[in-house]
């Protein structure tokens, strides 16, 4: 089994609906991170969580919230869906370190279009 | 803040052919620094990563990277590529500033290897 999950693996809605993407691991990992792929311009982060009870905004936060509901899940949501938010998003966690966030890994990816 | 270059958008090759993808950071001090690669269709994995020691790090499927301080450099090579090789890559480096350690990721750098 996969070590970090998301789902759905592709979403198309309309603009304006509130849209949720999940992500669980099994890694055991205290770090979870949301980010965005558009082409041409890389990974941007959204949102992180060093532990459930520790939620940070990214690069492109607005527009999007998160929930870490446990260690082992983090979730984003849309509020209300525009085009431009239509991409690539992954989720994926690292261990806790002393230094930095070290190695992540990566969840299979969510490809979210909004009409 | 700390910020990734990589120089070329789509490089084109054919198989058994050297590669060469430019990775500049920066600034200096401590860094970590990493590549990943993206296969079509899949998630990100980690193909190399540099925390201390030798400059010339080693990572799987034959790559490596050199990290030259001086430059602020971290170039991902390759002697001899396979069609296989064929993906996206991500130079991506910590950031021990407003981030609190995590990863900034540069724009990618697209390998087409023809058979």
């Amino acid at each position: 089994d996969a070590d970090v999950t998301q789902t759905p693996r592709n979403r198309i809605t309309k603009t304006g609906k509130r849209i949720m993407l999940e992500c669980s691991q099994t890694k055991g990992h205290d770090r979870m991170y949301w980010y965005r792929q558009d082409p041409g311009l890389g990974l941007r982060l959204i949102y992180y969580s060093f532990d459930v009870k520790d939620i940070n905004k990214g690069e492109i936060s607005d527009g999007y919230s998160v929930s870490r509901q446990a260690q082992a899940k983090f979730s984003l949501s849309l509020e209300s869906a525009i085009p431009n938010q239509t991409a690539l998003y992954f989720c994926a966690t690292s261990e806790l370190s002393d230094r930095a966030s070290g190695t992540q890994y990566f969840g299979p990816g969510t490809r979210l279009t909004v009409l | 803040a700390q910020s990734v270059s990589q120089h070329n958008h789509h490089v084109i090759l054919s198989e058994a052919a050297s590669l060469e993808l430019g990775c500049n950071y920066s600034y200096g001090g401590t860094v970590n620094l990493f590549w990943y690669v993206q296969y079509p269709g899949q998630h990100l994995q980690l193909l190399l990563k540099y925390f201390s020691g030798d400059p010339l790090v080693k990572g799987i499927k034959g790559f490596e990277a050199e990290f030259i301080k001086s430059k602020f450099s971290f170039n991902l090579r390759k002697p001899s590529v396979q069609w296989s090789d064929t993906a996206e890559y991500f130079c991506a480096v910590v950031d021990y500033g407003g981030s609190q350690g995590n990863l900034i990721f540069g724009k990618g750098t697209k390998l087409s290897v023809k058979p």
